[in-house]
């Protein structure tokens, strides 16, 4: 079946501008996780999803960064007056419950001038 | 922050030996698992260890854990041209898997 896909697969935005990226998890998973990588570190938690609502969202950097899935289903990471300092590689993974493997998109690169 | 750290940072050997990295980790955990991720991009995961494991097999793939000293390691035996990619551990905690990685090892196998 399909995987998770992230679109847009690069975005490139201006300092100060809004941008959303979107997750689309794999069928019937109910747990969403979004991630950020920076270059040559590890991937670092910023929210997690068990359905509709956010579980967790200690890892959001500051109040700029929001997110959302609306019906469970899709998720949406907004990022409001983007800086510098925000270019990474948004990564989204889900996993069918919340004990289960988390599976990963390709991830959204995201470059912000 | 990052919960673990791979040792060794960067990796290279000749395609048939075997690979071990190894990764450390601060707090108590429920599981261990090691990802693959190749070009900076997707992630591909490999094994999941749990707490009251201490080795697991998979394929060409061996874990270790030893949850006294807060480690993990991977050992890949015959290596491959195509296991050239960089190694991430995770850990995770608490009621879901809030998963904290590890800075990675990066492999290269040269044909």
């Amino acid at each position: 079946g399909a995987g998770v896909s992230q679109t847009p697969s690069n975005k490139v935005t201006e300092k100060g501008k809004y941008v959303e990226l979107r997750c689309d998890p794999i069928s019937g998973h109910t747990a969403l996780y979004w991630y950020r990588q920076s270059l040559g570190q590890g991937p670092e938690f910023l929210i997690y999803f068990q359905g509709t609502g956010a579980a967790d969202d200690s890892g959001l950097p500051n109040d700029r960064f929001f997110a959302v899935r609306p019906e469970g289903s899709v998720s949406t990471l907004k990022i409001q007056r983007t800086e510098r300092g925000d270019s990474a590689v948004y990564l989204c993974a889900s996993s069918r419950t919340a004990q289960e493997t988390q599976y990963f998109g390709p991830g959204t690169r995201l470059l912000v001038l | 922050s990052q919960q673990g750290e791979e040792d060794p940072q960067a990796l290279s050997i000749q395609e048939g030996e075997n690979a071990t990295m190894n990764c450390s980790y601060k707090t108590s955990i429920n599981n261990l698992q090691w990802y693959r991720q190749n070009s900076g991009r997707g992630l591909v995961h490999l094994i999941l260890i749990r707490s009251n494991e201490r080795e697991k097999h998979s394929g060409r793939l061996r874990v270790t854990l030893d949850t006294s000293k807060k480690s993990s390691s991977l050992l890949i035996t015959a290596s491959r041209a195509a296991d050239t990619a960089s190694y991430f551990c995770a850990t995770d905690w608490g009621g879901y898997q809030k998963v904290t990685f590890g800075t990675g090892t990066k492999l290269q196998v040269i044909p």
